[in-house]
Parts: C-alpha cells; structure tokens; sequence
C-alpha cells in the first residue's frame, strides 16, 4: 500500500504558468519534504516542514513555496516556472526523529 | 558544506561478481549515513543505515570516519540488484531526516 502518493505523476506546464504540485502521507508522519531531482543529478532539498513549521533552504529561488493545510497533505507551488525547473519532484516524510525517510513515486514536471 | 561524492555513474559487473559502490562525505561533525535505492519505476527507499549495522538483501555498508567513506558492498552481484543506489548523510545535530544525497551510481548486474 501506497503510503507517500504524490499527484500527478506526469505534469506539462507552460512557461511561466503556476503549478501546484500535491503530496499526501498515510504515515501520520511529522515532518514532509520536498525534493527536486534534475536529470543525472542527486535530489536536492528545497523545504521541509516540521508540522507547521517551514523551514526554507536558503538556496532554494522564491519562486518555489509551500503549503501544508494539514498532516497529511503538503502541496508545492512554482509560481512561474522557467524551463530550467523541469525536473522529477520527490516528496517524502519522517519522525520528527529523524529516522528512515518515505519517499513518494515523484511527478515529473516537464515546462513548454 | 556537507557533500557527499559517488564517484561512478555506472558500474557494471557480472552475475555472481563482488560489487563495491564507493561513496565518501565531508562533514565536521558526527554523520548517520544511508544507503537508499531506486529499482526501476519504483520509488526511492531506505536500503540500509549504519547505525543498524544490519546486512540487507546481502548488502553491507561500514562507516570509515578516518577515510569518510561508506561504501555499500555485496559479495555476490544478483540481477534483481540492479537499480540506482544512492548515498545520503544526515547531520546527527538535525532534529529532522533532512537528508544530503549523492549523485548516484547505476548498478547493472549482467547474466
């Protein structure tokens, strides 16, 4: 079963057009994250959130944000995506222990 | 900074052939160290963690802090390991799993 899903798996945007991106966790889990994987690169971390907590990376463009209305559910937002943001997005949670991290599938954003 | 290398992006090998993925970190401080891997069109998951100490799927990993390597190893290469592996540290001063990963090696295990 399923206990990261992130929606949808395949997303075309147009430049410049915002996109939102959706994860949801059956884990009850504390903390969510996102990831951004561009081709043959390693997952970088954009954000994280420790329950209500957000916590940026200080590399991380503005253009990116986040939302988490609740346990489950945390949503990234590109507001005006270039083509250099067409990546594989990874979202995952933890404990707030810091243990063994859950990834989802991860959607593919392609930008025309 | 943190980083962590993987200096190969492919490493091919035969069945039944020992495999070594190399993975070396920087970091001042104390690391947990983890091993996660990707089979195909499946999702990202933890293989193993040295502080468990435990041998997965026949894969062992020993923390060198004098070397500052963790390299996952496997005596006898099966066909159903091939996958990307990836390399990841997490500051044991972070109260989260924010993870630091590398760039990843692509093991192709040929019969």
């Amino acid at each position: 079963d399923a206990m990261v899903i992130q929606n949808p798996r395949y997303q075309v945007t147009q430049f410049g057009k915002p996109v939102t991106l959706s994860c949801s966790q059956t884990l009850n889990h504390n903390v969510m994250y996102w990831y951004q994987q561009k081709s043959s690169q390693a997952p970088k971390l954009l954000f994280h959130y420790y329950d209500k907590d957000f916590n940026n990376e200080a590399d991380t463009p503005d253009n990116f944000q986040s939302r988490r209305p609740n346990t489950s559910f945390c949503f990234l937002d590109i507001r005006s995506p270039g083509l250099g943001d067409a990546a594989m997005y990874l979202c995952a949670t933890s404990r707030g222990d810091g243990t063994e991290a859950f990834f989802g599938q991860g959607t593919r954003l392609t930008v025309v | 900074a943190q980083r962590v290398t993987q200096p190969e992006k492919l490493l091919s090998v035969f069945k039944g052939a020992p495999v070594e993925l190399k993975c070396n970190y920087s970091y001042s401080g104390s690391p947990e160290l983890f091993w996660y891997v990707q089979y195909s069109r499946q999702r990202l998951q933890l293989l193993l963690r040295h502080i468990s100490r435990e041998s997965i799927k026949g894969f062992t990993a020993d923390l060198n802090k004098g070397e500052t390597s963790f390299h996952l190893k496997k005596p006898f290469a099966q066909e159903e390991d091939s996958a990307m592996y990836y390399c990841a540290l997490r500051r044991t001063t972070s109260n989260t799993g924010k993870l630091i990963f590398g760039q990843g090696t692509t093991l192709q295990v040929k019969p």
